[in-house]
Order: C-alpha cells, then structure tokens, then sequence
C-alpha cells in the first residue's frame, strides 16, 4: 500500500466549530488531493495540490480551505462545520510525470466526520 | 464539465460467470480512463488504466474495452469469484485531476 494516513480516522463535531484534517504521505509524490464520498454523489473532488503552496479549487470546494506548507502534508480545514458537511473524507496521491495529465491516484483510508 | 454514468444498480451475477460494468461519459473524450474497486470503509484502489489509442487491455481475469466513437468503456471480470465482490469506480482524467463516476455495485454469490 501506498504510504498514505489520515488523522483522525474519525470525528464528531458541533455545528460552527472548526475542523482540520491530515493527510500525510511518505511518498514523495508531487500531488495530493481531498474528495469526499456520499451516497448518491459518489467521490467529488473539493481541492487539491500540485506542489508545496500550491493549491486549485475542485468541483465542492464551497466552505472547506487547505493549505501545503511541506511535500508530505495536505490539511484540509471546515471554518464552520455545518452538517452537510458530513461525509467520508478521502485522502489521495499522485505522482504525475507529464504536464498536464494525471497519473494514477492512490487513497488514503478515509475520515469519517459527523457534524452534528 | 464532464458527466460520467455507471449502473446505479447493484450488479448480482453467479461464482464463475463474466462480469460486465458499464462506464458512459458526455462531453470530451479523454485522453485516458481508468477503473478503481472499492471495498466497504476503504478507499478507492487502482486497477486498470486504459488510453484513448488502445482498443482493450488486460490483467489477468480483468478487461477493459475503450471506445471513444461511443463514449464508452466496459469493465470485464472472468471467472468471477465471491472475492471480486466490490464496488467498481470508473475516472476520466481532466487536467491534473480525475472525474469520478458513482460506481457500480457487483456481488457474486457462491
């Protein structure tokens, strides 16, 4: 498996509180992406990252941040919880070698956040 | 931006027999596309990756056929096994980034 952990596995929170994911990758690899899962959606890009400070908006990117200060960390933050932001939280890499194409993604285990 | 249609409905088939999953898309045909299983509570995991110039590719018992005039790509499974149960997610590349269909369930019985 890829070297990849998300942290925490799990959580619950409150509406209006902030929250911070981790991923964290021994890889190496130049991209990191979040998506998130539910049922009915399927997995849908929020942002991601082509480089350390370097970050693009994905297609739900609406009330979430990230932010990639070092190769192997990409947070992903909830100013304000709200409960449509529940849902599984996945964590992905990619080590592309042509500009402008996408190689393959490998995932992390999920984080699954409840925001009551 | 890119639509991606796969069966929402579970795929049920017998312990040895062909699975077939459909993968359709609008828009733009991509330059590649790939399949990924994902097993419950676990992330998604590479399988096969298929580019616009090939016709088909293979691993083992997996196929999967691309062609573009249709704007399509089948997913086979040989042989399937109980093992093979899973659900089945096919991307569309775009630039730097992947566009994910809804995936379709596949359960194989004894």
């Amino acid at each position: 498996d890829a070297g990849i952990t998300q942290s925490p596995r799990h959580k619950v929170t409150e509406t209006g509180t902030p929250v911070t994911l981790r991923c964290h990758q021994t890889e190496n690899h130049r991209y990191m992406y979040w998506y998130r899962q539910d049922p009915g959606h399927g997995l849908r890009l929020i942002h991601y990252s082509y480089g350390v400070k370097d970050t693009d908006k994905g297609e739900v990117s609406d009330g979430y941040s990230v932010s990639r200060s070092k190769t192997e960390d990409f947070l992903l933050t909830l100013e304000s919880a709200t409960s449509s932001q529940t849902s599984v939280y996945f964590c992905a890499i990619s080590e592309s070698t042509l500009a402008g194409s996408t190689d393959t993604q490998y995932f992390g285990p999920g984080t699954r956040l409840t925001v009551l | 931006s890119q639509k991606i249609e796969q069966n929402s409905e579970a795929l049920n088939i017998q312990e040895g027999k062909t699975a077939t999953l459909t993968c359709n898309y609008t828009n733009y045909s991509p330059a590649y596309l790939q399949w990924y299983r994902q097993d419950p509570g676990r992330g998604p995991v590479f399988l096969l990756l298929i580019r616009e110039n090939e016709k088909e590719k293979r691993k083992e018992r997996l196929k999967v056929t691309f062609d573009t005039t249709l704007k399509q790509s089948l997913f086979h499974i040989t042989a399937s096994q109980p093992a093979d149960s899973a659900t089945y997610l096919c991307a569309l590349e775009g630039y730097s980034t992947l566009t994910f269909g809804k995936g379709t369930m596949l359960l194989v019985s004894p």
